[in-house]
């Protein structure tokens, strides 16, 4: 069975500093990957995806993510985080998501 | 492109009581996916529909659950008989067939509280 697997619950950055959010995903063949972010009272939101092709994919906002099938990952990065990235982030498999990570930015 | 709508966005309802929500995809997508979320979780698969068809249904949609999209168009989600535990978002989603993968466009959400 497929499975999501976002280990940190919570991190908290500094304005300007770099982001990693980990996912592991289990699945037997090749996967669709999504990363979503989810603001407080809004809808989630496609921020990137991966099918085929360059494992490395960019989304919206600077987010970036890098497919590994060796380690069955997908983060998620950005650069420079800015106060409004502050949101829960998730990362899914096809129909299955993680529990998601928030995160919280402060100046 | 309007986005997908769910109506109503918040709904209150006593145990024991039935509800109904509404989803209106994007029109001429032709996937139309429901997905409960609660408080710190991820969303979660409840079930999908391939224009009319109910192509899968998940071990969570219990028998008090029924989602339904006869014109394959808008779809609805009634539970029967709420119970505190279903008190979640439920969100639906959209997507094309034969688009960019399976990238489903989610809608607001309709949260619901059972007391």
């Amino acid at each position: 069975a497929q499975s999501v697997t976002q280990p940190d619950i919570h991190i908290t950055v500094s304005e300007g500093a770099s982001l990693e959010l980990r996912c592991n995903y289990s699945y037997g063949a090749t996967p669709y990957l999504f990363w979503y972010v989810q603001s407080p009272g809004q809808g989630l939101q496609l921020l990137l995806k991966y099918f085929s092709g360059d494992t490395l994919v960019q989304g919206i906002k600077g987010f970036e993510a890098e497919f590994k099938r060796s380690q069955s990952s997908f983060n998620l990065r950005k650069p420079s985080v800015h106060w409004s990235d502050a949101a829960e982030y998730f990362c899914a498999v096809d129909l299955v998501f993680g529990k998601g990570t928030r995160l919280s930015v402060i100046a | 492109d309007t986005g997908v709508s769910q109506n109503p966005r918040h709904k209150i309802t006593k145990r024991g009581q039935n509800v109904t929500f509404r989803c209106d995809p994007i029109s001429e997508h032709n996937r139309l996916y429901w997905y409960r979320q609660t408080l710190g979780q991820g969303p979660e698969f409840l079930t999908y529909f391939q224009n009319e068809a109910q192509l899968e249904k998940s071990r969570l949609l219990s028998d008090r659950f029924s989602a339904e999209r006869p014109k394959g168009s808008f779809s609805t989600l009634e539970i029967q008989r709420t119970e505190q535990g279903d008190s979640a978002m439920y969100l639906c989603a959209s997507s094309r067939v034969g688009g960019p993968g399976k990238t489903q466009y989610f809608g607001p959400g309709t949260r619901l509280l059972v007391l």
